[in-house]
């Protein structure tokens, strides 16, 4: 069964700087999603992505982050200068078209990040 | 803007009990609901979703979910708990592309 993939697992990084957290959506879905988790928080909405541009964004996605799809396979989410409320696991999720998008995310494993 | 609220942060129910997860929403319209649990350091797994017809949906791990347009209610049911339930349970409404989770319900099993 299809499944999107998340890569690090984890990763521990310095306050201040730059992370890279890569995500594979299953092939044929056209959007694309980051959600946060603060640990024992709820799950937060970032960023949607569609059509190679940013279609909605939330308030916690500031200039400290960016998001790609670089080669048509991984869509990436950029942390520029890492703080520590920055400590989240991250989850990708990505879905079917319009036509056929029936509100079914499905999401990867996870990305946690500490930041120290 | 559509939420989701679950007013009970934590639940303690026994072995073999049955249980019951609250899920409000607040939206204009009918939103496609879904209930996700996530087990302590792992990823979102989807339970079940109602999207329209039978207002009684069937998930996996014997879950059901009953959509109540009158109370703007969707909870989580399960006539009978196991210790493996134990985990976090997101409520959760998408629109148009926008998914929003509850805060979240912790469900601990007792011996």
């Amino acid at each position: 069964e299809p499944e999107v993939t998340q890569t690090p697992s984890h990763q521990v990084t310095q306050m201040g700087q730059e992370v890279i957290l890569r995500c594979v959506p299953i092939s044929n879905h056209l959007y694309f999603y980051w959600y946060r988790q603060i640990l024992g928080q709820k799950v937060e909405f970032l960023v949607s992505f569609y059509n190679n541009e940013i279609s909605e964004k939330s308030e916690i996605f500031d200039d400290q982050f960016s998001v790609e799809r670089p080669d048509g396979s991984n869509f990436t989410l950029k942390i520029r200068s890492t703080k520590l409320e920055d400590s989240a696991m991250y989850f990708c999720a990505s879905s079917l078209p319009d036509s056929a998008n029936t509100g079914e995310l499905f999401f990867g494993e996870g990305s946690r990040l500490t930041v120290l | 803007a559509q939420s989701v609220t679950q007013p009970d942060i934590h639940i303690t129910v026994s072995e073999g009990a049955s249980l019951e997860l609250r899920c409000n929403y607040s939206y204009g319209a009918t939103p496609y609901l879904f209930w996700y649990v996530q087990s302590p350091g792992q990823g979102l797994q989807l339970l079940l979703k109602y999207f329209s017809g039978d207002t009684l949906v069937q998930g996996i791990k014997g879950f059901e979910a009953e959509f109540k347009r009158s109370q703007s209610s969707f909870n989580l049911r399960k006539p009978s708990v196991h210790w493996s339930d134990a985990a976090e349970y997101f409520c959760a409404v998408y629109n148009n592309n926008d998914m929003r989770f509850g805060a979240g319900t912790r469900l601990t099993v007792k011996p």
